[in-house]
């Protein structure tokens, strides 16, 4: 496809569990941006990758959130020890470069039990 | 601080009625300007979105929002509501175009037929 794909949409795991998601950008997209969508509400900065290098982490909540893109394309966002509050959606978006539009994917939906 | 605002949390309009979703911001100089609509389940499609120049600016699937310089606001405008426009609608604003965006909490809309 074209366009931004996450996988898993939808994940669910127990307290204390440890997640991957995964976000596949546009091909060629320089810019990739991580955002957590809380039920209700806007989306909410966490991560930002320029090419493999990750630029600014000033959103991740804590240090159980990591997220990387070691050859520059897919990025994965990990989530440590998850917490109930760790439930929302996560959306990736990747830009051609930093003047260009971001493009969303459909997010993942992550349910901590 | 920097932060968006969209003051109605659901608005409900008759189909074929006029809209206008208000969005206001708190920066320090004049951000970029975006208007997101997302679908349930769906990740979020740009409307439309505003740099410079003429400060009204059109988007895609009939939609216009204004700037106003004075007032702090980008309000999103159509004519004519079709039933398919129900969604979430998100105000979104950037200091520069590759830099994380900051997300109003969103407007939910729903159409009556």
């Amino acid at each position: 496809g074209a366009g931004v794909s996450q996988s898993p949409r939808y994940k669910v795991a127990k307290r204390g569990q440890d997640v991957a998601l995964r976000c596949d950008p546009i091909s060629g997209h320089v810019s990739l941006f991580w955002y957590q969508q809380a039920l209700g509400q806007g989306p909410e900065f966490l991560t930002y990758f320029q090419n493999e290098a990750q630029l600014d982490k000033s959103g991740l909540p804590s240090d159980r959130f990591f997220a990387e893109r070691p050859e520059g394309s897919v990025s994965t966002l990990k989530i440590q020890r998850t917490q109930q509050e760790d439930s929302a959606v996560y959306l990736c978006a990747s830009s051609l470069d930093p003047d260009q539009p971001q493009h969303f994917g459909d997010g993942t939906r992550l349910s901590i039990l | 601080a920097q932060s968006v605002t969209q003051p109605d949390i659901h608005i409900t309009v008759s189909e074929g009625a006029s809209l206008e979703l208000r969005c206001n911001y708190s920066y320090g100089a004049t951000p970029y300007l975006f208007w997101y609509v997302q679908s349930p389940g769906q990740g979020l499609q740009l409307l439309l979105k505003y740099f410079s120049g003429d400060t009204l600016v059109q988007g895609i699937k009939g939609f216009e929002a204004e700037f106003k310089r004075s007032q702090s606001s980008f309000n999103l405008r159509k004519p004519s509501v079709h039933w398919s426009d129900a969604a979430e609608y998100f105000c979104a604003v950037a200091l520069y175009y590759g830099q994380n965006f900051v997300f109003g909490p969103g407007t939910r809309l729903s159409v009556l037929p």
